[in-house]
């Protein structure tokens, strides 16, 4: 069965590194999600991707952060200099048109120290 | 505009039922409902677009009411495998559609022996 794959899926990292988080969405689908989740709390939307821009994004996708589609496979995602409250689960999701059902990875558990 | 969901925590013993709510102030575009397991990535279990709809398998179902403000979940003859957090995801009608999922803060279900 197809699946969303993220690596890596642990990564540690210092305050104001930069980190990539890689994703990459079931083939044939066109929309791409990353959300995050801070532990115990609720999945939050970060930003959609469509036909290679960014169609939306939430108040906590600020400019630390920018996503990628470098070679029509990979979804990545960029932060910028790491603040310790970007600990969380980040999630990546793809779907293949807009009102369909949107399949999660099994996430990157990020620690900044 | 993040969904409420009602109750927060639901302890269950098997073969019971639960109603498990999702609402919000203004009419929504369409309903998702997800479960995640601690740990893991949510997990989709069904899409509600239209008003008065029901779908679902006969032991997990959902309704969307007629005026798109407000999503039931039901889980009848709860089994071991139920237990987890559940999730309802919200899209809101904007111009041109909307690709944001708004996740309300959860439930969790534990279903014991």
């Amino acid at each position: 069965e197809p699946e969303v794959t993220q690596t890596p899926s642990h990564q540690v990292t210092q305050m104001g590194q930069e980190v990539i988080l890689r994703c990459v969405p079931i083939s044939n689908h066109l929309y791409f999600y990353w959300y995050r989740q801070i532990l115990g709390q609720k999945v939050e939307f970060l930003v959609s991707f469509y036909n290679n821009e960014i169609s939306e994004k939430s108040e906590i996708f600020d400019d630390q952060f920018s996503v990628e589609r470098p070679d029509g496979s990979n979804f990545t995602l960029k932060i910028r200099s790491t603040k310790l409250e970007d600990s969380a689960m980040y999630f990546c999701a793809s779907s293949e048109i807009r009102d369909s059902e949107a399949f999660f990875g099994q996430g990157t558990r990020l620690t900044v120290v | 505009q993040q969904p409420v969901q009602s109750p927060q925590a639901v302890i269950l013993r098997e073969g019971e039922d639960a109603v498990i709510n999702c609402s919000s102030s203004k009419a929504l575009y369409s309903v998702h409902w997800y479960r995640q397991k601690h740990g893991e990535a949510p997990i989709f279990l069904m899409i509600l677009l239209k008003g008065g709809e029901q779908k679902g398998h006969d032991k997990i179902s959902a309704s969307f009411n007629e005026k798109k403000q407000q999503s039931s979940l039901y889980l009848t003859a709860s089994q071991l495998s139920y237990s987890g957090t559940y999730f309802c995801g919200t899209e809101s009608p904007t111009q041109g559609g909307s690709e944001k999922l708004v996740f309300g803060k959860g439930t969790k279900l534990t279903v014991n022996p």
